[in-house]
């Protein structure tokens, strides 16, 4: 049974990088899927933020593909999301996924000063 | 992008009733790049129906999916307590490749 468990801070400061770390178990990390991060606001609808593939090919969501750098760790089994420039408006639980099949239980992150 | 809403924003059902859930995009596009996910409170989304009609792994056969084009329906056929959660439906575009959510339905207890 393939597991993901996402890992990081859960208050970062405005105008910081967040930064996030999801630990695949149960499954490689090399296998033929996308690895994808998504989000969800307090109270609010999920928000796809990108995706990568162990070849190191990735597809960000255009309205935040300025700020997002995702990337994977074979050597660990795990994937990583940074986001730059964080907001108020970035403050959500944040979710690793595998292909929409397998999902974290999710990260809060509050962006707060 | 597509835009996908979903109909109605809540429903009001008693266990044992139907749901019928809509789900219509602003474009067409082909079914196989439709699926439904489940999210109860404090927890997180899963997949119930991938490619409009394929149940995921797991997933109670009173869980079916339909349509095509525009127009697509998540049917619970008869509603266990469980069931009573948000439901949303997801549309995968490939040029460029992008996820794309509707706004969610609640299905809560009448």
């Amino acid at each position: 049974q393939v597991q993901l468990q996402e890992s990081g801070p859960g208050l970062v400061k405005p105008s910081e990088t967040l930064s996030l770390t999801c630990a695949v178990s149960g499954g490689s990390i090399s296998s033929n899927h996308w690895w994808s991060w998504i989000r969800q606001p307090p109270g609010e609808g999920l928000e796809w933020i990108g995706e990568i593939h162990h070849t190191g090919s990735t597809n960000y969501n255009p309205s935040l593909r300025s700020r997002v750098t995702i990337s994977v760790d074979k050597s660990a089994n795990q994937f990583s999301l940074k986001l730059t420039s964080i907001t108020a408006a970035d403050t959500a639980m944040y979710y690793c996924v595998r292909q929409f099949d397998y999902w974290g239980q999710g990260t809060l992150v509050t962006v707060s000063s | 992008e597509i835009v996908l809403t979903q109909s109605p924003g809540t429903l009001s059902l008693s266990p044992g009733e139907r749901a019928t859930l809509s789900c219509r995009a602003s474009q067409s596009f082909d079914s196989i790049n439709l699926a439904w996910l489940q999210q109860r409170p404090g927890q997180a989304p899963r997949l119930l129906i991938s490619g409009a009609s394929n149940r995921a792994t797991g997933i109670p056969d009173r869980f079916s999916g339909s349509g095509s084009g525009t127009d697509f329906t998540l049917t619970i056929s008869s509603l266990e307590p469980e069931d009573f959660a948000l439901y949303y439906c997801q549309h995968y575009g490939s040029s460029p490749p992008l996820y794309t959510f509707g706004q969610g339905t609640r299905l809560q207890i009448k």
